[in-house]
């Protein structure tokens, strides 16, 4: 697509449940990057991808928080047993060289859970 | 932990008014600077990347400098429009580390 992908866009689930997001970069971007806001935050950086590198986990929260990047495409962000505190609007963002060029963002996954 | 700190919070101007906002950041170890406009209900769109001490950079009424051994930029909007009303937010990379976002400004500009 022309754009990053972000699915669902809106999710809602109950305390204790798993939840997987995806995020489907531009295609040939090489770094990938999980970031959320939570109600009157800034943006918390949480995991980072860039191509065959180790990622860069050192933002996840909780080890209830995991991500992986398949082929260096597609990105899933996995929350395991959901607590209310992560409820959040979930970003992810690539580019195609770290640093020097922009990144570029998807709508977002709103995560409530209830 | 790096610390990217951006102000004002918040701002209010009304149509016409030039204002600016400012973005500090680590003087150590710099890479790279951005700057992003977060529309309500939209993504962040990148404004500007900068990587050098002294980098101006201008899109429209929009500009922006860099200073990187002192460890800000500024951003400066010319003649605001209702159409501004955004948050702004600065991200910051040293040579080891990921972008790391500040809290963002949030404008508000009144017709």
């Amino acid at each position: 697509g022309a754009g990053v992908s972000q699915s669902p866009s809106n999710k809602v689930t109950e305390k204790g449940k798993d939840v997987e997001l995806r995020c489907d970069p531009i295609s040939g971007h090489t770094a990938l990057y999980w970031y959320r806001q939570s109600l009157g935050q800034g943006l918390e950086f949480l995991i980072y991808f860039q191509g065959n590198s180790a990622p860069d986990k050192s933002g996840l929260p909780s080890d209830r928080f995991s991500a992986e990047r398949t082929g260096g495409s597609v990105s899933t962000l996995t929350i395991q047993r959901t607590q209310q505190e992560d409820s959040a609007v979930y970003l992810c963002a690539s580019s195609w060289r770290v640093a020097v060029t922009e990144a570029f963002f998807g709508q977002g996954t709103r995560l409530t859970v209830v | 932990i790096l610390n990217v700190e951006q102000s004002p919070q918040s701002l209010h101007v009304q149509e016409g008014d030039s204002t600016n906002f400012t973005c500090s950041f680590p003087s150590s170890n710099f890479y790279a600077l951005h700057w992003y406009r977060w529309e309500t209900a939209k993504s962040p769109e990148a404004l500007f990347v900068m990587t050098l001490n002294g980098d101006e950079k201008k899109k429209g009424r929009i500009s922006a400098t860099l200073n990187t051994k002192e460890g800000y930029s500024y951003l400066y909007i010319k003649g605001s429009q209702p159409e501004d009303s955004a948050t702004y937010l600065c991200a910051f990379m040293t040579g080891y580390s990921t972008l790391t976002f500040g809290k963002g400004t949030m404008l508000l500009v009144s017709p």
